[in-house]
């Protein structure tokens, strides 16, 4: 099941610039995504959404940006600080209930 | 903030035992879900539970596992027969009403380890 697929499973950014993570997905029924954050021994913690309806949700430093028709989105971070680094979950759903993770993008922010 | 917790945070078993997973979701939270992450792996969904229903779950749900809400707070997994495979990190979430843009509110998990 690879319905939700992130294919950069690190990256490394200097404190101070973007950090862009992406996100493919395969199902078009998907109509609602979010970006989780996870640190080691905690749970992941919601960080911003985006309705398929739009192509952009800014929310402070962080920015999602989705492109239905390559079924791609990303998330840019700007500027990064050392606090971000976590790995990242793109998460899609199409019910209610369920979150379709991606396998999660480990950000280095590095001084 | 008000946040989810699940009891234990490690659980070490025999493979064929029995092992109950506790979660105490937010407290005006009324949609329960859980969650596992097999080592290196993503996050799947296993199940989500509303007004005392499995209201969705997925086919690793399967007739070991089930869920109950036995009390006001808690919400527990319990694996009937534990596999090598049940192995993993099982988070709990909880959200205050369904809906697409509902964030969920995930636990810092419990790491099962079935030996």
């Amino acid at each position: 099941d690879q319905q939700v697929k992130q294919n950069s499973p690190s990256l490394s950014v200097q404190e101070g610039r973007i950090s862009i993570l992406n996100c493919d997905y395969t199902n078009s029924m998907f109509d609602y995504f979010l970006w989780y954050k996870k640190y080691p021994a905690e749970g992941p913690t919601f960080l911003i959404s985006i309705s398929s309806i739009k192509d952009k949700n800014e929310d402070g430093r962080f920015t999602v940006f989705l492109n239905k028709s390559a079924k791609h989105l990303s998330l840019h971070i700007v500027p990064s600080q050392p606090g971000d680094s976590a790995v990242y979950f793109c998460a899609a759903r199409y019910t209610a209930s369920k979150l379709t993770f991606g396998t999660g993008t480990r950000l280095q922010v590095t001084l | 903030e008000p946040e989810v917790t699940q009891t234990p945070s490690h659980q070490v078993t025999q493979m064929g035992q029995e092992v109950i997973l506790r979660c105490v979701p937010i407290s005006n939270h009324l949609y329960f879900y859980w969650y596992r992450q097999i080592l290196g792996q993503k996050v799947e969904f296993l199940v989500s539970f509303y007004n005392n229903e499995i209201s969705e779950k997925s086919e690793i749900f399967d007739d070991q596992f089930s869920v109950e809400r036995p009390d006001g707070s808690n919400f527990t997994l319990k694996i009937r027969s534990t596999k090598l495979e049940d192995s993993a990190m099982y988070f709990c979430a909880s959200t205050p009403r369904a809906g697409y843009g509902e964030k969920l509110f995930f636990g810092s998990g419990t790491q099962l380890s079935v030996l």
